[in-house]
């Protein structure tokens, strides 16, 4: 099962908005409406933001947002904020029953 | 409160053997399945599978099958990760995580990690 591919880095000012994409296979992103999306600060364990392409868990901000389009998945984040800049993953689960990770974009905030 | 907390670091030589553990609190332990997620250095988020403890079913990643061994005891409400045989390139840190949902394999709640070293 090949990673998902994610674009190594994307910036952006604060108050802009950001997109991050996720390009997967037919087995994986572009047949389940099961990507999900996590941020990792450095230093600390991955925090859920996004699952089921575009559903927020209880206490993240409305700012991340997901979509999906073909084998596509996409994350935005806007009004961005320096809190926001860290590592984001894309992950999908796949025909084989189980969970694949995109290889992570680095957000830098300008 | 739901948490997972992970046993400590360890330094290994090769060719040593490694359990290392993931305790789960605040939820049933047994209706949940709970996954391990390998986090090289400087690199990116890599499943490596997951464990139902309710019944020990059992899933790997193709890259992981035959190099590791999950396991669970639910009388403790305990995740294991284990090596038979260490090797340099299982210097890691190492996350549990809870899989929220079977149907999509979110995880929603993570371990603080266990950094493994494995030198000679």
């Amino acid at each position: 099962q090949s990673a998902l591919t994610q674009p190594a880095s994307v910036s952006g000012s604060p108050g802009q908005s950001i997109t991050i994409s996720c390009t997967g296979t037919s087995s994986d992103v572009g047949y389940y409406n099961y990507v999900s999306w996590y941020q990792q600060h450095p230093g600390k364990a991955p925090k859920l933001m996004i699952y089921d392409v575009s559903n927020r868990p209880s206490g993240v901000s409305n700012r991340f947002s997901g979509s999906k389009s073909g084998n596509t998945a996409s994350l935005t984040i806007s009004g961005l904020q320096a809190e926001d800049e860290a590592v984001y993953y894309c992950s999908s689960y796949t025909s084989s029953r189980i969970l694949v990770f995109g290889g992570g974009t680095k957000l830098t905030v300008l | 409160e739901v948490q997972l907390v992970q046993s400590g670091a360890e330094v290994k030589k090769p060719g040593e053997s490694l359990k290392i553990s993931c305790k789960g609190s605040g939820y049933s332990f047994t209706s949940y399945w709970i996954g391990w997620v390998r986090q090289m250095p400087g690199k990116g988020l890599e499943w490596m599978g997951i464990i139902y403890p309710g019944d020990s079913d059992t899933r790997y990643s193709p890259s992981f099958q035959g190099q590791v061994t999950i396991s669970a005891d639910k009388s403790i409400s305990t995740a294991y990760l284990q090596w038979s045989s260490l090797k340099a390139s299982d210097t890691a840190m190492y996350y549990c995580a809870r899989v929220g949902s079977s149907r999509n394999l979110k995880f929603d709640y993570w371990g603080q990690g266990t950094l493994v070293t494995v030198s000679s």
